[in-house]
């Protein structure tokens, strides 16, 4: 299975600021997928991150507030811009493959913002 | 559109007993996969156990197994033997085959084992 690195894993951010989490994959992959998980909550999709084209957003995201980069087909950031406390949430990184295989979670990145 | 609904926020279980956790799902969908996620306070996702719509035996990981209903639409996670690290929440999830879509979660149930 695939090895994720998500970074960081946790910061303190003040409203209003921009933080990027960065997803490493250490192998080629077609798909990420950026999910956030507020407290006490199940996982949400933000959005989807094919390499080559932009990143497509689920419903009740969009793309100036959650920018995403896909370089290349090991590497996606994920931007969260001007926070405020509600985007106070656990941010998760996923791969998947075209057609099946087991998807797989990078750590997570806690995000407290004050 | 694919739902998952897990009906017990919370369970407890004695260590060392068996448990077992709710799952149902709503999908027009024949071909699909079934998964369940491990979910402790470091907050990792751990794939725990899956299950292919097409296959008839239902999974089994050690203590973790599944009983797979398709035609209730029914996925159980059946846990052997508790351990007091087996306390977290789980994830029902659905996958399905028909494009390039990703995982859809239910609400997640929290266990508790008990020394």
């Amino acid at each position: 299975s695939a090895v994720i690195s998500q970074k960081p894993s946790r910061d303190i951010c003040q409203r209003g600021t921009s933080l990027t989490i960065q997803c490493q994959v250490d192998s080629q992959v077609t798909m990420m997928f950026w999910y956030r998980q507020q407290p006490g909550q199940s996982l949400t999709l933000i959005a989807t991150a094919n390499q080559g084209s932009e990143a497509t957003y689920e419903s009740g995201f969009v793309i100036d507030k959650f920018p995403i980069s896909r370089p290349n087909l090991t590497f996606s950031t994920l931007t969260v811009s001007n926070m405020s406390p509600e985007d106070s949430s656990i941010y998760l990184c996923s791969v998947g493959e075209t057609g099946y295989s087991p998807l797989h979670f990078g750590n997570g990145t806690r995000l407290t913002v004050t | 559109a694919q739902t998952v609904t897990q009906s017990q926020p919370e369970m407890s279980v004695q260590e060392a007993e068996t448990v077992t956790l709710s799952c149902t799902y709503d999908t027009s969908e024949n071909n699909y996969y079934l998964f369940w996620y491990k979910q402790p306070p470091s907050r990792q996702m751990i794939l725990v156990i899956r299950q292919e719509a097409y296959k008839q035996q239902n999974a089994t990981e050690n203590r973790f197994s599944v009983n797979f209903q398709k035609a209730a639409k029914s996925f159980s996670l059946k846990i052997s033997d508790s351990q007091l690290g087996d306390t977290a929440m789980y994830f029902c999830a659905f996958l399905t085959l028909s494009g390039n879509t990703p995982l859809v979660f239910g609400k997640g149930t929290r266990l508790s084992v008990i020394a």
